[in-house]
């Protein structure tokens, strides 16, 4: 979606390096959805943020969603090969007209 | 659990023939969606709908088309495949909290 822009594209790290993957939306967003898909399979849901200065963690991954809430950030403390994959925000644009982000694809070396 | 099925898994058709990718669901939600998936460009929104007996286009409807007769079901067509097409298709419906459950995903070819 044009709305929605990732970056990095793409991503590779140590096993154990932190890394922070940034969504940007040029509206005000009213939720953002943070996705992960591995290789060839479908989109499993990680996180949810609606309210502006939203933070919120499980297991090794915190998401924040910043006041103005047109920007979110993923960030993943002391990676794993399990990691890797594809992370995708999505938002709502209006109507339910729910759209993706083009994805940062990432890589966890061992 | 069955959560979002999509049916057929794989699918190579030949230009200019039809065919009919199903969506189903056993969460009762409201919302459903298609979406494309090709190298490069992400996910794009085909269709979506918003409850039975509704449709409305996304991102990139042309050459597709949509219905919603019951709740649980949501079926893409494709009227005349064309190679552009070729790509994976992927079915979400959402909940009320706006989390969305997607299928494993329908990889089209057209030759």
């Amino acid at each position: 979606s044009q709305e929605l822009e990732q970056s990095p594209q793409s991503l590779i790290v140590q096993e154990g390096k932190n890394l922070t993957i940034n969504c940007t939306s040029s509206k005000t967003l009213y939720g953002l959805y943070w996705y992960k898909q591995k290789y060839g399979e479908g989109l499993i849901f990680l996180m949810m943020l609606q309210k502006g200065g939203e933070e919120k963690s499980h297991e090794k991954i915190t998401a924040k969603l910043d006041e103005k809430k047109q920007q979110s950030s993923l960030h993943i403390t002391a990676s794993q090969p399990s990691h890797a994959g594809i992370y995708l925000c999505g938002a709502d644009i209006g109507g339910q007209n729910f759209v993706f982000g083009p994805g940062t694809r990432l890589s966890v070396l061992p | 659990n069955a959560g979002v099925t999509q049916t057929p898994k794989f699918r190579v058709l030949k230009t200019g023939q039809s065919m009919t990718l199903l969506c189903a669901q056993d969460m009762n939600h409201e919302y459903m969606y298609w979406y494309r998936q090709d190298p490069g460009m992400g996910l794009r929104l085909i269709h979506y709908s918003v409850g039975e007996g509704t449709t409305a286009k996304g991102e990139v409807p042309d050459g597709y088309n949509v219905s919603r007769l019951k709740k649980q079901n949501f079926l893409l067509g494709l009227e005349s495949a064309a190679p552009s097409q070729t790509s994976v298709y992927f079915c979400a419906s959402r909940d009320p909290q706006g989390r969305a459950f997607f299928g494993q995903g329908t990889r089209l070819t057209v030759v």
